[in-house]
């Protein structure tokens, strides 16, 4: 059974950072496109940052709102993916999810509230 | 940036119906379209991808088609467990993008 787990998420001040940590299992995670998707509270999607896999060389992509500010990484041994957020903004706001193989399989979210 | 215009964002309808919910891309995304089914408080679930493919354990009432910029989900006879928000992503270039939702209700 295919199963991502999503953890780390919870209330943080303007400007300050978290780590989102995505563990999996079930499937060949080192083969594996890994992304961040994020659901607004009015509930938009918005497509986060994706991972490529070894064989691309971690190549890593990102949305312009959060370049520069968030970094996506992988450790194919733990079969995780993760979110490195600083400098968060109140609009990061969200409900955080990691998808992979072509978006088919999603963990269940963590929450993110950013907010003095 | 992609823009995906997806309508109508509210449908009402009974059991028994056939709905279509429709996603225009702003530029050709060559049919790297994917459609997703979401319920409250639930990850989106994948019910087709690439256009017009059937993700396994999905009814065979859903299904996809479309082109260059201008995609549709069709499911031919509602049931209960299909009333539901309905999403569609473009992936065929960065940064990749959804549509703002349908939301399906029942009449």
């Amino acid at each position: 059974e295919v199963q991502l787990v999503e953890t780390g998420g919870g209330l943080v001040q303007p400007g300050k950072s978290l780590k989102l940590t995505c563990a999996t299992s079930g499937f060949t995670f080192s083969n594996a496109w890994m992304h961040w998707v994020r659901q607004s509270p009015e509930k938009q999607l918005e497509w986060v940052a994706q991972i490529k896999a070894k064989s691309n060389n971690y190549a890593t992509y990102y949305a312009e709102s959060v370049k520069g500010r968030f970094t996506i990484s992988r450790d194919d041994s733990k079969s995780s993916v993760y979110l490195q957020m600083n400098s968060l903004k109140e609009e990061d706001t969200a409900i955080y999810y990691c998808t992979g193989y072509g978006f088919a399989y999603w963990g269940q979210g963590t929450l993110v509230t950013v907010s003095s | 940036d992609i823009q995906m215009t997806q309508s109508p964002s509210f449908l009402s309808a009974s059991v028994g119906d056939r709905v279509t919910i429709n996603c225009k891309a702003s530029q050709n995304i060559n049919k790297y379209l994917n459609w997703y089914q979401q319920k409250l408080g639930e990850a989106p679930k994948r019910l087709i991808y690439n256009t017009n493919n059937l993700q396994t354990g999905i009814p065979s009432r859903f299904s996809g088609s479309g082109s260059g910029t201008d995609y549709t989900l069709t499911i031919s006879s509602l049931q209960p467990e299909d009333f539901a928000t309905y999403f569609c992503l473009q992936h065929n270039s960065f940064p990749y993008t959804f549509g703002a939702g349908t939301k399906l209700e029942l009449k």
